[in-house]
């Protein structure tokens, strides 16, 4: 079974403080796509960044960054020097390459305070 | 501009009346996708479009209908038949979903609707 998990229902840092987003994923295809999305308030969901399950080098796009390690079947997103602005609702997803679902994680909601 | 445009922003339906939200992107995509989503969860899969006048269900279909006449617009019809209807619905497009696309697959959603039942 495909599943995504994000056991952080909720987390409140103080702006500038570093944040890591866990996500944890199962699948047994060895094929798959990971994606992580941002809802900020306004409901619409944001493309952060797509990774292939071949690939497992890091990634860093400003103050954000991936950490993808398939031994443990986890791709963390980590915010450093967080900014209000940055507070939302964060999504992992999944999708293996069999399928063209989308299977999301239940979110973790980041609240950043000034 | 390019995107996804969703709308109403926000509609309000009496029990028992059929209403549809309208999906349209200017992306050029072929694959289009609805979404629920309610309080605390993460997203549901609706229905599902790869081309024009071909659709699937997705995992919770029931009580929804769909249309894909056009490339540009995928409405979603939410009929009497949907027990709790009240959620906010999300439209998506990516390009056509192939095995082993490396690229295209990535989806991209418009702005929602929520939809609550009185």
């Amino acid at each position: 079974a495909q599943k995504v998990t994000q056991a952080q229902t909720e987390i409140s840092v103080v702006e500038k403080e570093d944040v890591t987003l866990d996500c944890v994923y199962e699948t047994r295809d060895t094929t798959y796509y990971l994606f992580w999305y941002k809802q900020p308030p306004s409901g619409e969901l944001v493309f952060l960044i797509r990774r292939n399950s071949f690939d497992e080098q890091n990634e860093i796009s400003g103050r954000y960054s991936w950490n993808f390690q398939k031994s443990t079947s986890s791709f963390n997103f980590t915010i450093t020097a967080s900014q209000v602005v940055d507070s939302a609702v964060y999504f992992c997803a999944l999708r293996m390459d069999s399928s063209y679902k989308l299977i999301f994680g239940s979110g973790t909601r980041l609240l950043v305070r000034p | 501009d390019g995107g996804i445009t969703q709308s109403p922003k926000y509609l309000f339906r009496k029990e028992g009346q059929n209403v549809t939200l309208s999906c349209e992107q200017n992306l050029n995509h072929d694959a289009m996708y609805w979404y629920r989503q309610d309080p605390g969860q993460g997203l549901r899969l609706i229905y599902y479009s790869q081309i024009v006048n071909d659709f699937q269900k997705g995992d919770i279909a029931e009580g929804y209908s769909v249309s894909r006449e056009k490339k540009e617009s995928f409405p979603l019809t939410v009929t009497s038949a949907q027990k709790n209807p009240t959620a906010f619905y999300l439209c998506a497009s990516s390009m056509k979903w192939l095995a082993g696309a490396l690229s295209t697959d990535t989806q991209y959603f418009g702005p929602g609707t929520r939809l609550t039942v009185l």
